[in-house]
């Protein structure tokens, strides 16, 4: 039971465009979300987070997007840069409970010099 | 501030041997969780710790095992290992004991069964 799910499993985008990754979460219980980054051979790197009680989170090139209603959450990257090539994963929370956070299968971006 | 500490790296051990993987949280973190990680299946949730007890545990067989220490520096065994339990192992620790927070992973442990 997959109850985050990234449905692209990559992506490929040109340097300088915008890279938009997409997630679904069927949990409604899903409060508090996540987006990691992570490079081969090493661990993930948190990369900006959002509370449900907002529908968008800003952290320099980073946004992040919530759609309750549509359990949709999306992680816009702009302006794309090669160091951002690397695989995204998206994961999402309970708020209260015992500490568990339910990851995607993520995204492997790819962006082109 | 260090981060998350986690070893060995990498280790190759032997179908039916067994494995213990040390994990040292950011100094004042006390929520300790392990993951695992295969191609194609995300980051799996084995297990969480908090305060030396183990509050939330995962779908995986009772070979998974872990525990956590006072210092909250936790270590995770696999006994009778298969080779599907070739993967990353990570750990990440947390401020906080509630969920809602943000977890920071270390590096991991990459063990591979032959």
């Amino acid at each position: 039971d997959q109850q985050v799910k990234q449905n692209s499993p990559s992506l490929s985008v040109q340097e300088g465009r915008i890279s938009i990754l997409n997630c679904d979460y069927t949990n409604s219980m899903f409060d508090y979300f996540l987006w990691y980054k992570k490079y081969p051979a090493e661990g993930p790197t948190f990369l900006i987070s959002i509370s449900s009680i907002k529908d968008k989170n800003e952290d320099g090139r980073f946004t992040v997007f919530l759609n309750k209603s549509a359990k949709h959450l999306s992680l816009h990257i702009v302006p794309s840069q090669p160091g951002d090539s690397a695989v995204y994963f998206c994961a999402a929370s309970e708020s209260g409970g015992y500490q568990k956070v339910t990851f995607g299968t993520g995204t492997k971006l790819q962006v082109i010099p | 501030k260090a981060g998350v500490t986690q070893t060995p790296r990498y280790l190759i051990k032997t179908r039916g041997q067994q494995v213990t993987l040390s994990c040292s949280p950011i100094s004042g973190h006390r929520s300790v969780s392990w993951y695992q990680q295969t191609p194609g299946q995300g980051l799996q949730f084995l297990f969480e710790y908090f305060s030396e007890t183990q509050r939330n545990k995962g779908n995986f067989p009772g070979r998974f095992s872990g525990r956590q220490f006072s210092n909250s520096r936790s270590e995770m065994n696999v006994s009778t290992l298969e080779l599907g339990d070739s993967a990353l192992y990570l750990c990440a620790s947390s401020p906080r004991q509630v969920s809602g927070n943000t977890i920071y992973f270390g590096e991991g442990s990459w063990l591979t069964v032959v």
